[in-house]
């Protein structure tokens, strides 16, 4: 069984330029999670989808970030324009189901933002 | 006050003892509880998981969940230096939607 893939996995832009992340889950997961990891923390959930429909997005900052699952399958989440704030790892990950499923984690975009 | 709380550490034990690793958070009506083991510069990877009160054991790993004191553990027995790592705590919490909230995770490092 594939991973949950993600793409780049790295980039590096300047402070109010914009940028774009890539997600494909796990084939049959229903729910895809995007989270933002910032160097010594743990994981923040910014946006979780059920299908193509949007679970939780409250903590997502969204004056600057947006996200989307078209046909439920793949999503991307995009930041512009980005601020020095936004350096992390984006984590992408998916589960068959929501709420107590076991979630699978991506590799991980590593964003700097300079 | 934070949904999970860990301790960050850095937590050391020598090689075959165990560690422990604790974590409480706050809501609840939380259902599910997972760990998950991050190496530096790589994604989480589940561990294991629990939803009920008690213990549950995977090989050298069990975790315990005590949900009226709203905290949860994980024991690592005979611990390794592949045991090396950042261990999350991670929470699901019903009352907001099933939303999951990790904790800032405990490092731990095995001495050989």
């Amino acid at each position: 069984e594939a991973g949950v893939a993600q793409s780049p996995r790295y980039k590096i832009i300047e402070k109010r330029q914009s940028v774009a992340f890539w997600c494909n889950p796990i084939s049959g997961h229903a729910t895809l999670y995007w989270y933002q990891q910032i160097l010594g923390q743990g994981p923040k959930l910014l946006i979780q989808f059920q299908n193509n429909g949007v679970v939780d997005d409250s903590q997502l900052p969204k004056d600057r970030f947006s996200a989307e699952r078209l046909k439920g399958v793949d999503s991307t989440l995009k930041i512009q324009p980005a601020k020095l704030e936004d350096s992390a790892v984006y984590l992408c990950a998916s589960s068959w189901d929501i709420g107590t499923d076991t979630q699978y984690f991506g590799p991980g975009t590593r964003l700097t933002v300079l | 006050q934070k949904e999970v709380e860990q301790n960050s550490g850095p937590l050391s034990v020598p090689e075959g003892a165990i560690a422990s690793l604790n974590c409480t958070y706050s809501d609840r009506g939380s259902q599910s509880f997972f760990w998950y083991r991050q190496y530096s510069g790589k994604s989480p990877e589940l561990i294991m998981f629990i939803y009920s009160n008690g213990d549950k054991e995977d090989g050298r790993f069990t975790a315990q969940l005590n949900k009226a004191s709203q905290y949860v553990s994980l024991l690592i027995r005979d611990s390794q230096p592949s045991d090396s790592a950042t261990y999350l705590c991670a929470v699901n919490e019903a009352n907001t939607g099933n939303q999951f909230y990790f904790g800032t995770g405990t490092s731990l490092t095995v001495i050989p």
